[in-house]
């Protein structure tokens, strides 16, 4: 079964405007993470911010902000004003701690976005 | 800022050849991982040490694919022999390792490989 789902496989936005990248996550466990990862065309993976199961409040990175809804399990990033050095593919991942203090990071499928000047 | 560091930064075989990455992790993080990204796609999970022990492989093709770490520092994934499904990114991260669920991964550049 799919863990992490990123239903945008691209998006365009206009240079300055905000954007909402969405992702939904399935797991059973109580405690997990969520992060968000930027992926330029050189290819490295960046991270963008974290969020905790339990985390009360919605993460926040500079002009980043992750909009945590628990109970419909999705996790969107948010972009603000958004500029042309975002465009990049963008990844979703959960972390588990699984048993013996091992633990899982798994990937969804990306999301390409493109800023227009 | 340290870095994880990775070679080399593009590869090009002929299947079935053998072909071979290496990666420096970041210093002091014991958990080292190997993903593979096919284009178009997020990472899968290759290989992930503990220090100098295999925590899981289970997605590793044990037939073609290897992975070591012998000293729990730097590592070497190998691919032989090469097949043409094999072209994919590969990209290697670390992490400090305390297996909590906010742990983030620092990622290498990645070692592109075509097989022709």
């Amino acid at each position: 079964a799919q863990k992490i789902t990123q239903t945008q496989p691209g998006m365009f936005v206009q240079e300055k405007e905000a954007v909402t990248l969405d992702c939904t996550y399935d797991t059973s466990d109580q405690s997990y993470g969520l992060f968000w990862y930027k992926q330029p065309s050189s290819g490295e993976m960046i991270f963008l911010i974290y969020q905790g199961s339990y985390d009360e409040q919605n993460a926040t990175e500079g002009r980043y902000s992750l909009n945590f809804q628990k109970a419909r399990k999705s996790a969107n990033l948010v972009i603000s004003a958004s500029q042309l050095g975002d465009s990049a593919m963008y990844f979703c991942a959960m972390r588990e701690v699984l048993y013996f203090g091992n633990e899982k990071l798994t990937f969804g499928t990306g999301t390409r976005l493109t800023i227009i000047p | 800022e340290a870095e994880v560091a990775q070679s080399p930064r593009y590869k090009i075989t002929e299947k079935s050849q053998a072909v071979a990455f290496w990666c420096d992790p970041i210093s002091g993080h014991a958990t080292l991982y190997w993903y593979r990204q096919i284009l178009g796609q997020g990472p899968e999970l290759l290989v992930q040490f503990q220090d100098e022990s295999v925590v899981d492989d289970s997605q590793l093709p044990k037939d073609r694919f290897s992975a070591e770490r012998l000293k729990g520092v730097d590592s070497t994934l190998k691919i032989q022999p090469a097949e043409l499904g094999d072209s994919a990114m590969y990209l290697c991260a670390s992490s400090f390792g305390t297996a909590a669920t906010n742990e983030k991964l620092f990622f290498g550049s990645g070692t592109q490989l075509s097989v022709l």
